[in-house]
């Protein structure tokens, strides 16, 4: 199983645009990359999901290089909620494919 | 559509005792996975049902116990209750035949599961 790095915790402010990078250097070739969002006492919620270059949704932007060992969520203008567990992991696709978490990043947003 | 529910919300245990959650799918998903989420830690994968059986299996023990009933609902056991069993328990479900483009499942809220 690829294993992801992640930094511990973030800090930003209301406004500005968080970067979240994730280190996956095994990753594999049909492996893809997903973000999930965690608040506190629920669970984690699909985010974005990308193979290479870059994903944009409504919520956030995914920027993965071409040799794929690493990849970047992007928050625009993140405000008070978007305070969470962000967590990235590796693998292949399928609706009953085991998810692996890894420890995650905490993102604190201040006003 | 309510989404995953789980039952109950809270619990409190003592060690030895045995304990089951119970775990309602999305609408029209029939795949559960039961994770164990301890403080500070990000989800770790228990099992998975689906077609009423266990399909895959994380590293756990055989105290961690699982069932799915014809309406895809779930239940997790746990017997002899050990003090680290205290955790969030979060099941999850996703659809087995679709979700081919996506690493995407559908979590509950949890049970918190204290063990004093």
């Amino acid at each position: 199983l690829a294993k992801t790095t992640q930094p511990i915790s973030m800090d930003s402010y209301e406004g500005q645009e968080v970067n979240i990078t994730c280190s996956h250097n095994n990753i594999a070739t049909n492996d893809y990359i997903t973000w999930y969002q965690q608040f506190p006492s629920q669970g984690p919620r699909f985010i974005i999901q990308g193979y290479k270059t870059k994903v944009t949704n409504e919520v956030a932007s995914l920027f993965i290089p071409a040799d794929r060992k690493s990849s970047t969520l992007s928050l625009p203008r993140v405000s008070l909620s978007d305070t969470a567990v962000y967590y990235c992991l590796v693998g292949a696709l399928g609706g009953r494919r085991a998810l692996t978490f890894g420890s995650g990043t905490r993102l604190q947003v201040q006003p | 559509d309510a989404g995953v529910t789980q039952s109950p919300t809270h619990l409190i245990k003592t060690r030895g005792q045995q304990v089951t959650l119970r775990c309602s799918p999305k609408s029209g998903h029939d795949t559960v996975s039961w994770y164990q989420q301890a403080l500070g830690q990000g989800p770790q994968f228990i099992f998975q049902y689906y077609e009423e059986e266990e399909r895959q299996r994380g590293n756990f023990p055989d105290r961690f116990s699982g069932h799915q009933f014809p309406n895809y609902s779930s239940e997790l056991n746990v017997n002899a209750l050990l003090l680290g069993d205290s955790a969030l328990y979060l099941c999850a479900s996703s659809h087995s035949g679709g979700s081919l483009s996506y690493n995407e499942q559908f979590f509950g809220p949890g049970t918190r599961l204290t063990v004093l």
